[in-house]
């Protein structure tokens, strides 16, 4: 089974202060993602990878940054927390496999709390 | 053109009922539409997934509709059940396009 492993679970960052989420994923995808989830807005795209130091930004990548030095990893970095960055932070992987489609693997989910 | 949009925001559907969630589209590059269903505290997970070269696909009591002409589909649940309570997504992909989610459906399904 696929796995990705998002870290840090429930986080409370003050404003102001540098965040780090980190996540990693068990099946040598290509793909890597950062999504944002807020009630009634659904899964938007912070940033996405689709290779190692490759970047490339999504449709909500203000006030964030992201990191992929090893193909297994990818991070989500908030150089100043905003308490309007409070939410839920979802890690996902893929990789293409033609007729399937691009199936889309989440993390559990990172709860931000900015104060 | 990059929009997924998704009703009902809520539902809440009797034990035994049939629950229906509908997303539509506008962008016809797009020829791969999963249903990701995610439980409380947990990451979205694929559920069940239509190309449009089909009208229907049916996995046990989850089955999609699928209407290319009105660039349309949705998901029945048949004879829904409490452990179906959860938020289910809609989402399309394809044609270089990455994978644009509907704004989800939070499903209740009572006793």
């Amino acid at each position: 089974d696929v796995k990705v492993t998002q870290s840090s679970r429930y986080l409370v960052k003050r404003t102001g202060e540098k965040v780090f989420l980190e996540c990693v994923q068990d099946m040598d995808h290509e793909n890597m993602f950062w999504y944002r989830q807020d009630p009634g807005l659904g899964l938007r795209l912070i940033y996405f990878s689709y290779d190692v130091k490759m970047k490339e930004k999504g449709d909500i990548p203000e006030g964030y940054s992201v990191s992929r030095e090893k193909k297994e990893r990818f991070s989500l970095i908030l150089e100043s927390a905003s308490t309007n960055q409070t939410s839920m932070y979802l890690c996902a992987s893929s990789t293409w496999t033609g007729s399937s489609g691009n199936t889309i693997y989440f993390g559990e989910g990172s709860w931000l709390t900015v104060v | 053109q990059q929009q997924v949009k998704q009703s009902p925001q809520s539902l809440i559907v009797q034990k035994g009922g049939i629950s229906i969630i509908n997303c539509a589209y506008e962008n016809t590059a797009f020829d791969y539409f999963p249903w990701y269903q995610q439980f409380p505290g947990k990451g979205p997970a694929l559920l069940i997934a239509i190309r449009p070269d089909v009208s229907e696909k049916k996995e046990g009591r989850f089955t999609i509709s699928f209407n290319k002409s009105a660039k349309q589909f949705s998901l029945h649940i048949m004879d829904s059940q409490p452990g179906d309570s959860a938020t289910y997504f809609c989402a399309a992909s394809g044609g270089g396009f990455k994978t644009i989610f509907g704004a989800g459906t939070r499903l209740f399904v009572k006793a």
